[in-house]
Parts: structure tokens; sequence; C-alpha cells
């Protein structure tokens, strides 16, 4: 049971815009920067959001994120076969001390 | 560019310690940033396993703290991971990471990852 909890699958057309979605509470999203990883099948995970809405270079603007209270949400627009893949998001929890992580959604373009 | 390689055992006996070893290219450890472990059972989501500051000041995820040992070695360029009395449970791919610059809970680079499991 992972202490952020993200929908399990999402699906969309080529083309089309998803959002994969992130909860938790005050000890973590709440009150802490969260970041958004994508995990290629294989692959190891990487970076693609920071500090809740911030992109690493190299990562293009299809990909976005935004924070409301103890929810965030991940944005991809006009989807690509390439980006088949698990999303993972993560914070501080100030009440756990440790790094949590949401369990993962795994995006299937259709 | 910084660039991190995990190496270690693919295989360790229960109750063993676990130790694998992450060796740093592109960028001096003594420079900055937090370096950690992430590990991820097979099929499953990804579990954070500590963090160390470049000057040496760990942090570890409660859960696993009483086992665990994450330390540096700046003249080989190295970060390693020591996980005692391991069962099945423990059976994952594990990557080395660097963090934020002032923030354990950002992975801002990965390692490709090592599978390690637990069995007799």
């Amino acid at each position: 049971q992972s202490v952020l909890t993200q929908p399990p699958s999402v699906s969309a057309a080529p083309g089309q815009k998803v959002t994969i979605s992130c909860s938790g509470g005050s000890s973590n999203i709440g009150n802490n920067y969260v970041s958004w990883y994508q995990q290629l099948p294989g692959t190891a995970p990487k970076l693609l959001i920071y500090d809740n809405n911030k992109r690493p270079s190299g990562i293009p603007d299809r990909f976005s994120g935004s924070k409301s209270g103890t929810s965030v949400t991940l944005g991809i627009t006009g989807l690509q076969t390439g980006d088949e893949a698990a999303y993972y998001c993560g914070t501080w929890d100030s009440s756990l001390s440790a790094v949590v992580f949401g369990g993962g959604t795994k995006l299937t373009v259709l | 560019q910084v660039q991190l390689q995990e190496s270690g055992p693919g295989l360790v006996k229960p109750s063993e310690s676990l130790s694998l070893t992450c060796t740093v290219s592109g960028y001096s450890i003594s420079s900055g940033y937090y370096w950690g472990w992430i590990r991820q059972p097979p099929g499953k989501g990804l579990q954070w396993i500590g963090s160390i500051s470049h000057n040496g000041s760990p942090y570890y995820n409660p859960s696993l703290k009483s086992r665990v040992t994450i330390s540096v070695d700046t003249s080989k360029n190295q970060l390693s991971l020591r996980l005692s009395s391991v069962t099945a449970a423990d059976t994952a791919v594990y990557y080395c990471a660097r963090g934020g610059s002032n923030t354990v809970a950002v992975a801002n680079n990965w390692g490709q990852g090592t599978m390690v499991s637990v069995s007799s």
C-alpha cells in the first residue's frame, strides 16, 4: 500500500492528452515539492518533473505538472506511442521522514 | 554529464548481507548533491532506501534503517549500500541516483540498475 495514490492505468489515443493524478496528504504533497518519473519498459526511471511543475533540460513541454492542495497532476499532450511507460510521483513525507512514491500508473497509447 | 553505474553480486543468500557499489563519472561526489539508493521489486513500484549528503550525512528509510548503511568514498567517487539480514522480500532491482542539490526527495539522475535476488 503506497502512501501516495495513483490510478493503476490510463489510456488515450495518439495525439490526445492524458492526465495522471497523484493524491496524498498534508504531511507529503500538501507541504512538499513533488517529482514525476517516467519508466519505459525494461529501463531505469527518468526524472520528468521536479518542484511540482519544473521540467529538467531536455524534457519536452508536452509534459507538465500541477499541484492543488494535497494532489498533483501530470499532463501529457500530443501523445506518442513512445510515451507508453509507467509514471511515478514522489515526494518527502514529513511524518514518516522518508521519500515516498506512488504505486505507479501504466500509460497505454492505443 | 553525470553517469552512475551499479555493481555487485546478483545473488545473495538469506540472512547474509547485500553489498552494492555505485561508481559515479562526470561529476565529483564531494562537490555537492545528495546521493541515494532506490529499489524496485519485480513487477512492483519504487521504494526509497536512503540517501547521503556529499559530506557523508546519511538519511535512511525508517522501515529499513536498522539494516541499512550508506557511505561514500570520495577518493574513488563511489557510493555504497550495505543491507544486512536479507530475506526474499529484498529481491529487487537496486538503483543508485543523484538527488537534489539541497534535498533527498528528488532523483535527478539514475543508474541503469542491478538485479539482486535473495535465495539459497
